[in-house]
């Protein structure tokens, strides 16, 4: 079973508007980290949250987690051309018991395409 | 700062031979690192955690024995891919992880640029 579900799984825009990607975890997350990636490319850091409520923003793009550490979503207001890739939601989960690895594991990610 | 760099980025190789990936932290020490495998048009899916002076620790599913991971030093955790197969083309990729130091037990988490294996 898939521990963090990211939607949509694509997305097409028109330039110019709104969208808004969401992650939702079935576990409590201890953080949850943003990236943006070109196709066969690295992933590029966007945004990390670690408190419940927590929202940040960088140009046009806002992440918020919720008060409960299970769900964060992805607003981009204004999209551009520049804004089309592939988001990935990254997760630190809360780890019970001796172990402790810090791992973080991803979302299915969500391809966005933006039209001029 | 917390760059990584990870070579080489594409490589293709004959079926049953070995390749050898690098990811090298740069600017910081990397006591752990992790190795992804990224499937067209899918997400990450974690292989191993890669912990520098002892061994790996491997996902569910994943063959250590096929998967070999090393981290001899604080800045190189390197993946060999022994006898390698054309099911194992793919794309992996390499993170390390970095402590923010803005509160305990805090990390941010730098990619390499991926390493795209092709096996003939």
């Amino acid at each position: 079973s898939q521990e963090l579900e990211q939607s949509p799984q694509s997305l097409i825009v028109q330039e110019g508007k709104n969208l808004t990607i969401n992650c939702t975890s079935s576990k409590t997350l201890y953080g949850l980290y943003w990236y943006k990636q070109k196709y066969g490319e690295g992933l590029i850091f966007l945004m990390m949250l670690q408190k419940g409520g927590e929202e940040k923003s960088h140009e046009k793009i806002t992440a918020k987690l919720d008060e409960k550490k299970q769900q964060s979503s992805l607003h981009i207001t204004a999209s551009q051309p520049s804004h089309a890739g592939i988001y990935l939601c990254g997760a630190r989960l809360i780890e019970l018991g001796s172990s402790n690895t810090g791992k973080l594991i991803f979302g299915q990610g969500t391809t966005l395409q933006v039209k001029p | 700062g917390a760059v990584v760099s990870q070579h080489p980025s594409r490589v293709i190789c004959k079926s049953g031979t070995s390749v050898k990936i690098e990811c090298r932290s740069l600017d910081f020490q990397a006591t752990t690192m992790f190795w992804y495998r990224q499937f067209p048009k899918k997400s990450l899916m974690l292989m191993a955690t890669s912990n520098e002076g002892s061994k790996a620790t491997y996902e569910q599913g994943v063959e250590k024995d096929k998967f070999l991971i090393n981290h001899a030093s604080l800045t190189l955790s390197t993946l060999t891919v022994t006898s390698a197969h054309p099911e194992d083309s793919s794309f992996y990729i390499c993170s390390a992880r970095y402590a923010l130091g803005n509160r305990v037990d805090s990390y941010g988490y730098t990619f390499g640029s991926g390493t795209r294996l092709t096996v003939v």
